[in-house]
């Protein structure tokens, strides 16, 4: 089974700061890779599949890379509501493993 | 518009069943494979199960397998989680989610608001 990991766990920056998340893979996924935002009480939002791709109607302050088994999410000008849980998600095999989340305050 | 709503959960014993679904539309139910997640309280999100859109491929997690069964009805635009055997550990909101591109596993880009199952004697 593939693992996933992210760092930091949880991290508070400023608004207007850039902030970036990591992703890794214990195994190469071949960009097959989803990050979402998970605010509490609501319901996860889709941010970036394939490891780049925006999701329709997602401000473009979020952007993600990667290749192989590192992945980045980076939001450019952090604002107050992108407070969140982010995780990221390998669809490259089953068990379709989401990594722990990062937690980001302001 | 896409719209999951799940129902179903609830508090059950531990070793007990329940049954959950998923009522779909806004989308070509068919086309698409479905998943289930859950998370349980103060932790992540944790994928459980994957069914193909065509029920040929259905996919689970480790901490399930064997205890879940994942089906889905293309008729009624409906997919459901069948979890016996439950655990204290399963106490969890579960969620269904859409998966893309159809005809494929892949990414969940749309998630239904959840509910809560609850294992406790």
């Amino acid at each position: 089974d593939i693992q996933m990991t992210q760092s930091p766990s949880s991290l508070s920056a400023s608004v207007g700061d850039s902030v970036t998340i990591t992703c890794r893979a214990s195994q190469g996924i071949n960009r097959f890779l989803a990050w979402y935002q998970h605010k509490p009480g609501k319901v996860p939002n889709l941010l970036i599949y394939a490891a780049s791709t925006l999701q329709s109607g997602v401000p473009s302050r979020f952007s993600g890379s990667g290749s192989g088994t590192d992945y980045t999410l980076s939001i450019s000008s952090l604002q107050p509501e992108d407070v969140a849980t982010y995780y990221c998600q390998t669809y490259s095999s089953a068990p379709f493993t989401f990594g722990p989340g990062t937690k980001v305050d302001i | 518009q896409v719209q999951l709503v799940e129902s179903g959960g609830g508090v059950v014993q531990p070793g007990g069943s329940l049954r959950l679904s998923c009522a779909a539309s806004g989308f070509t139910f068919s086309n698409f494979g479905m998943h289930w997640v859950r998370q349980a309280p103060g932790k992540g999100l944790e994928w459980v199960a994957f069914i193909r859109n065509d029920d040929n491929d259905k996919l689970y997690a480790d901490s399930v397998k064997g205890r879940f069964t994942i089906s889905r009805d293309n008729s009624k635009n409906t997919l459901y989680l069948q979890m016996n055997n439950l655990r204290g550990d399963d106490t969890a909101v579960y969620f269904c989610a859409k998966g893309h591109p159809p005809y494929s596993n892949g990414w969940a880009d749309f998630w239904g608001q959840g509910t809560l199952v609850s294992v406790s004697s």
